[in-house]
């Protein structure tokens, strides 16, 4: 079975400053998605970014990007300038490649507070 | 385009009511599921539905029922609530086995006393 860990349960950061959100899983399947979901307190599931495993490039959003480590089974999320708003909490999951899989497997979360 | 619409937004029940969570979406997305969020657990899968008339169970589909009779609905039953069951539940669609992004509703905290 697939699972996905988050070691940090809460990160901050200065406004403007860059930040990295943890993220490690287990699978023993090659084709793979990868996701970054933002919730702020409005409880609303926002996507950040996501990855094919396929794919060797990184996948950036705009300040957001990834850094994937397919072998290591690593995929952090790195925020740039940050902004009052980033503040919330960040999860990573995982979604099988197979036809017909739905199951999307989530860590525990990251809350990250960005200080003015 | 509403997306993914979760009514109510929040529910106060009593140990051993029942009621339904309701979810529509109008993205004619075929992948419906749902989740419950627990403080340091994550969001965890309860039940998910392939398409209209097919649902199956996930992670923790104990107390909980499901129906799929139309695309666009898909509501969640708790036939007799217990405080176990208070946590906040979100329901999310996707577009078919090859699409990519999950979309989510916007969630329902659910209390039981």
């Amino acid at each position: 079975a697939q699972t996905v860990t988050q070691s940090q349960p809460e990160m901050s950061v200065q406004e403007a400053e860059t930040v990295t959100l943890s993220c490690t899983y287990d699978t023993s399947e090659s084709d793979y998605y990868l996701f970054w979901y933002k919730q702020p307190p409005s409880r609303q599931m926002i996507l950040v970014i996501r990855q094919e495993a396929y794919k060797q490039q990184n996948a950036t959003e705009n300040r957001f990007s990834v850094n994937f480590q397919k072998a290591a089974k690593s995929f952090s999320l790195k925020i740039s300038d940050s902004q009052l708003g980033d503040a919330a909490m960040y999860f990573c999951a995982y979604r099988s490649d197979f036809s017909g899989t739905y199951k999307y497997i989530f860590g525990t979360g990251t809350r990250l507070k960005v200080l003015a | 385009n509403a997306g993914v619409t979760q009514t109510p937004k929040f529910q106060v029940l009593k140990t051993g009511q029942s009621m339904t969570l309701q979810c529509a979406q109008d993205m004619n997305h075929e992948y419906m599921s749902w989740y419950r969020q627990d403080p340091g657990m994550g969001l965890r899968l309860i039940h998910y539905s392939v398409g209209a008339g097919i649902t199956d169970q996930g992670e923790v589909p104990n107390g909980y029922n499901v129906s799929r009779s139309t695309t666009e609905d898909f509501p969640l039953r708790l036939l007799s609530a217990a405080p176990s069951q208070t946590s906040v539940y979100f329901c999310a669609s996707k577009e078919g086995a090859w699409g990519t992004e999950a979309f989510f509703g916007q969630g329902t905290r659910l209390t039981v006393v």
